[in-house]
């Protein structure tokens, strides 16, 4: 049963602190997505990868947090420092796109949603 | 730019219906329907394409309005089980001709509450 994984799975920390989040996307998946989720803001997009490479990070305070790929098989998020208002949900989806008009990516498939990672700033 | 969801929440008795609307002020490529149980991860529901094409399972059913850049998610027959938070996901449209702009833009939700 192929599942996206996401650590830790609630993270208490303290203002000022680095946060790290891991996902692991499902084996086959070439885009991985991280999303915020509030309960003033919903589901926000902070980033995507497409095989690796960073499509779009525009939804990230850029100061602050960082996003990458180093292989295939994880994705991290990073804060640092992490403030108050950083406190949410963090989910990560994998997907693949369908084939499109002329070669482009077309729209996507279903995403794959991890668990998600609770984070608490004090 | 975020699509507009209405209502913001409907309550229902089982067996009776529901639509949950969905609403862009851009050119929509696709919507995706999405639904999310309290404590959990959003779940895919179904994909509306440009052109007419749907995928989608389970008995929820919807319709794409491309020109008014609208959707529409209708539950019939409701059980207890459709009770959360439904969520429609906006792929904006690349180029006049079409093209995915590779993502999507989420709603607020629409929290469904059913009742026995």
């Amino acid at each position: 049963d192929a599942r996206v994984t996401q650590t830790p799975r609630h993270k208490v920390t303290e203002m000022g602190q680095e946060v790290t989040m891991r996902c692991q996307p499902i084996l086959g998946h070439n885009t991985v997505f991280w999303y915020r989720q509030t309960m003033m803001q919903g589901l926000e997009l902070l980033a995507y990868f497409r095989n690796r490479a960073p499509l779009d990070d525009s939804g990230m305070p850029k100061d602050r947090f960082s996003a990458e790929m180093p292989d295939a098989t994880l994705a991290t998020l990073k804060i640092q420092p992490s403030e108050p208002r950083d406190s949410a949900v963090y989910f990560c989806a994998s997907g693949s796109p369908a084939p499109g008009l002329a070669g482009e990516a077309g729209s996507y498939n279903e995403q794959f949603f991890g668990p998600g990672t609770r984070l608490t700033v004090l | 730019q975020q699509p507009v969801q209405s209502p913001q929440a409907v309550i229902l008795r089982e067996g009776e219906d529901a639509v949950i609307n969905c609403s862009s002020s851009k050119a929509l490529y696709s919507v995706h329907w999405y639904r999310q149980k309290h404590g959990e991860a959003p779940v895919f529901l179904m994909i509306l394409l440009k052109g007419g094409e749907q995928k989608g399972h389970e008995k929820i059913s919807a319709s794409f309005n491309e020109k008014k850049q609208q959707s529409s998610l209708y539950l019939t027959a409701s059980q207890l089980s459709y009770s959360g938070t439904y969520f429609c996901g906006t792929e904006k449209e690349k180029w006049s001709y079409g093209g995915s702009q590779g993502n999507l833009i989420f709603g607020k939700g629409t929290k469904l509450s059913v009742k026995p």
